[in-house]
């Protein structure tokens, strides 16, 4: 079966565009996360959604980011007005159900950059 | 809050040798789970090993052990026989057993060299 897919695996965008990344999750896993890792550090957690619902939007950085995942597959998420500082790899990652026991796995991440 | 901290930023080691990367974490909690993940330059994070911290047996999987000392709170990562194909990133990651999102070291880079 296919991992996790994101879309596009690079953007390139102005300063105060509006971006939008897509997660396409393995299929039947319920979970899907988002980390967002600049360079040269590891990944920081932004956003994890259980079915069509975001249980935990605690690591968004501000509210230029915004995240839907209105069937409970696919998930995008939306950074509007766009920064310098959001240049980064936007990662995706799914899992069967929520809790330590359900192995998150990762898709190769959209790099975003930002001119 | 967790915190995770990988000491060495970069790590190389002959291929067939043997090398160990370091992971140290500061958390409250009593029960969780640590992880090491492999970042090749695909950017596809790849689980390695995790260890769970109610477990004293060390983790193994392959040519992949860790070192966990959890009074130290210490979570080392050993490669055995190096290969050309463990050149990556590599990250050590915690969860809390209540919680769902993974907290990331800053990572190690590891060059395997022929």
């Amino acid at each position: 079966g296919a991992g996790v897919s994101q879309t596009p695996s690079n953007k390139v965008t102005e300063k105060g565009k509006y971006v939008e990344l897509r997660c396409d999750p393995i299929s039947g896993h319920t979970a899907l996360y988002w980390y967002r890792q600049s360079l040269g550090q590891g990944p920081e957690f932004l956003i994890y959604f259980q079915g069509t619902g975001a249980a935990d939007d605690s690591g968004l950085p501000n509210d230029r980011f915004f995240a839907v995942r209105p069937e409970g597959s696919v998930s995008t998420l939306k950074i509007q007005r766009t920064e310098r500082g959001d240049s980064a790899v936007y990662l995706c990652a799914s899992s069967l159900g929520t809790g330590v026991y359900n192995e998150q796995f990762f898709g190769p991440g959209t790099r975003l950059t930002v001119l | 809050a967790q915190t995770v901290t990988q000491s060495q930023p970069e790590m190389s080691v002959q291929e067939a040798e043997t090398v160990t990367l370091s992971c140290t974490y500061d958390t409250s909690e009593n029960n969780y789970y640590l992880f090491w993940y492999k970042q090749p330059p695909s950017r596809q994070m790849i689980l390695v090993i995790r260890q769970e911290a109610y477990k004293q047996q060390n983790a193994t999987e392959n040519r992949f052990s860790v070192n966990f000392q959890k009074a130290a709170k210490s979570f080392s990562l050993k490669i055995s026989d190096s290969q050309l194909g463990d050149t990556a990133m590599y990250f050590c990651a915690f969860i809390h057993n209540a919680g769902n999102m993974l907290t990331f070291g800053g990572g190690t880079r590891l060059m395997v060299k022929p």
